[in-house]
């Protein structure tokens, strides 16, 4: 399809696992943005990738998180030793240049992640 | 520290009135707001944006006002339609960053 793609939409997976969740962004858009929504909350940066390079990650919450994005297309977002407090919706979004305010994000469905 | 906030988790109005959401920021270095909007099992969705050089931006039924001093900005959906129905959101940035900081969101109900 033409827009931000995100697999798993759902993933459920217990304490102490690792787990992958991948975003295929908008053709061309060399811009590729991790948030995470909280039940009742806004979304919350986590990272942004300018081409192949994390431009800012300083949203990550702690080093069981890292994301990559070898190619400056498709990016993977890793949670090692998952928390229940890590579950949430998580959210994958593109631009085509990067800095918001030369074009909005472009937001994928998110996939939800349920940490038992 | 939440320095895009959104004080209203709701919002009710009747269809062909008139919609106010309304939204406050801290960081005195945002220069560019933008409204999104969500719909249930979907991401959000960008509804309309404003620059701190402006105090208004208008889009069809949509504007949105900026007040720097007050660094307030509000979103107005004139007039409402049930399909208006969602969670919208406020977010805000300084320029050719990547951060958007989103506000909690308001939910609205428009009813028929």
């Amino acid at each position: 399809g033409a827009g931000v793609s995100q697999t798993p939409s759902n993933k459920v997976t217990e304490k102490g696992k690792y787990v992958e969740l991948r975003c295929d962004p908008i053709s061309g858009h060399t811009a590729l943005y991790w948030y995470r929504q909280s039940l009742g909350q806004g979304p919350e940066f986590l990272i942004y990738f300018q081409g192949t390079g994390a431009a800012d990650d300083s949203g990550l919450p702690n080093d069981r998180f890292f994301a990559v994005r070898p190619e400056g297309s498709v990016s993977t977002l890793k949670i090692q030793r998952t928390e229940r407090g890590d579950s949430a919706v998580y959210l994958c979004a593109s631009s085509l240049n990067g800095g918001i305010n030369t074009g909005e994000l472009f937001f994928g469905e998110g996939s939800r992640l349920t940490v038992l | 520290d939440q320095q895009v906030k959104q004080n209203s988790p709701s919002l009710s109005v009747q269809e062909g009135r008139i919609s106010i959401l309304n939204c406050d920021y801290t960081n005195s270095m945002f220069d560019y707001f933008l409204w999104y909007k969500k719909y249930p099992a979907e991401g959000p969705t960008f509804l309309i944006s404003i620059s701190s050089i402006k105090d208004k931006n208008e889009d069809g039924r949509f504007t949105v006002f900026l007040n720097k001093s007050a660094k307030h900005l509000s979103l107005h959906i004139v007039p409402s339609q049930p399909g208006d129905s969602a969670v919208y959101f406020c977010a805000a940035c300084s320029s050719n960053t990547g951060k958007l900081i989103f506000g909690q969101g308001t939910t609205l109900q428009v009813k028929p």
